[in-house]
């Protein structure tokens, strides 16, 4: 069965870091490129990062350039989220998704709370 | 970027109903469009990709057309379980930007 699946989701202080992790199975992880969707309550999906298939070349919203960075352990078939000055804004339910053609397998979510 | 403006926001409809959801690219796309559909506190699901081909397990009552700046998202018979809030997204070029969402509501 193919899987995604989030962890690493917490509550932060401003300012803060946090690694988010995503264990993927049952496809050839090194094959796809993945991406970072994150929630906000209450709102709209954005798109926050991506990585593609080897060499794997990243990309990132412009709301989280240079806090943020996206990486993959193919021998671990793990995706990564590493945020760095947190803000408040960045308060959120944070998907992680493989993509072929269309994000068309999404985890379940870990939630990311900055606050104070 | 590319913006995505989707419409209605909000849609009221009955069971067995045929409807219709648009999304508007402010540049040319192609056919490089999905449609995803979300419910409360879960992760959204994938409906259609490139525009018009239908997702894997996705009921045929589900259809997307469109190209270049305009697309729609049409369910042919509403049923209970479409109750939902749906998305479109473009993956023409970074950063992939989503429409503001159509939340689908019984009426």
């Amino acid at each position: 069965e193919v899987q995604l699946l989030e962890s690493g989701g917490g509550l932060v202080q401003p300012g803060g870091s946090l690694r988010l992790s995503c264990a993927a199975s049952g496809f050839t992880f090194s094959s796809y490129a993945m991406s970072w969707v994150r929630q906000a309550p209450g709102r709209g999906l954005e798109w926050v990062s991506a990585i593609s298939g080897s060499p794997g070349s990243t990309y990132y919203a412009d709301s989280v350039k240079g806090r943020f960075t996206i990486s993959r352990d193919t021998s671990k078939t793990t995706l990564y989220l590493q945020m760095n000055s947190l803000k408040a804004e960045d308060t959120a339910v944070y998907y992680c998704a493989k993509d072929f053609f269309a994000f068309d397998i999404w985890g379940q979510g870990t939630m990311v709370t900055v606050s104070s | 970027d590319i913006q995505m403006t989707q419409s209605p926001s909000t849609l009221s409809a009955s069971v067995g109903d045929r409807v219709t959801i648009t999304c508007r690219a402010s540049q040319s796309i192609s056919t490089w469009l999905a449609w995803y559909q979300q419910k409360p506190g879960k992760a959204p699901k994938l409906l259609i990709y490139k525009a018009s081909s239908l997702g894997s397990g996705v009921p045929a009552r589900f259809s997307g057309s469109g190209s270049g700046t305009e697309f729609t998202l049409t369910i042919s018979s509403l049923q209970p379980d479409d109750f939902a809030t749906y998305y479109c997204q473009q993956r023409d070029s970074y950063p992939y930007t989503f429409g503001q969402g159509t939340k689908l509501e019984i009426k």
